[in-house]
């Protein structure tokens, strides 16, 4: 069965750095999204991407986030200077079309800024 | 805005019984789509079931069943005959029609008991 895909699966970064996180969404899906759990949190919507460029974006996704599709199959998550604050995991999701449709959700990265 | 509340961080229940988990939203929209997702420890979250707000009848998937107040803004989930291999986060979300930006309730664990 398709399933998105995330790389890493646990990735510990400075506070300062510049981290990329990776996906790999169903191949025939069109909407790509990223979230966030902070441990204890709620689930929360950062962005949502279709036809090579950001359709919605919350509002912690701001300037230090941005997100690319470099290929046919790969979707980043850029965190230009990490704060400790935005250690959390993170899921890929996508789904055919818009997210009234199943979307599938990869396994997460937990990111660990210290 | 919208808001999704899960009451229940925590619930248990024996095999083969009934549970039933809640969920209440807020939103001023007529439009929407309501989700249950299962998050299993390996962390990959999997929908449950999914109910467009406009329909009256209540969705139902296998053993999973939802109860849905749209006057009430609550919609819950009832598992029956449950399993052990339902054992997992359960998280109820709201999503705008027209509108990616999907929000999450806090989550409830649900263990299932031999």
């Amino acid at each position: 069965e398709p399933e998105v895909t995330q790389t890493p699966s646990h990735q510990v970064t400075q506070m300062g750095q510049e981290v990329i996180l990776r996906c790999v969404p169903i191949s025939n899906h069109l909407y790509f999204y990223w979230y966030r759990q902070i441990l204890g949190q709620k689930v929360e919507f950062l962005v949502s991407f279709y036809n090579n460029e950001i359709s919605e974006k919350s509002e912690i996704f701001d300037d230090q986030f941005s997100v690319e599709r470099p290929d046919g199959s790969n979707f980043t998550l850029k965190i230009r200077s990490t704060k400790l604050e935005d250690s959390a995991m993170y899921f890929c999701a996508s789904s055919v079309r818009e997210m009234n449709t199943e979307a599938f959700f990869g396994q997460g990265t937990r990111l660990t800024v210290v | 805005a919208q808001t999704v509340t899960q009451s229940q961080p925590e619930m248990s229940v024996q095999e083969a019984e009934t549970v039933t988990l809640s969920c209440t939203y807020d939103t001023s929209e007529n439009n929407y789509y309501l989700f249950w997702y299962k998050q299993p420890p390996s962390r990959q979250m999997i929908l449950v079931i999914r109910q467009e707000a406009y329909k009256q009848q209540n969705a139902t998937e296998n053993r999973f069943s939802v109860n849905f107040q749209k006057a009430a803004k609550s919609f819950s989930l009832k598992i029956s005959d449950s399993q052990l291999g339902d054992t997992a986060m359960y998280f109820c979300a709201t999503r705008l029609w027209g509108n990616n930006d999907m929000r999450f309730g806090a989550g409830t664990r649900l263990t299932v008991k031999p």
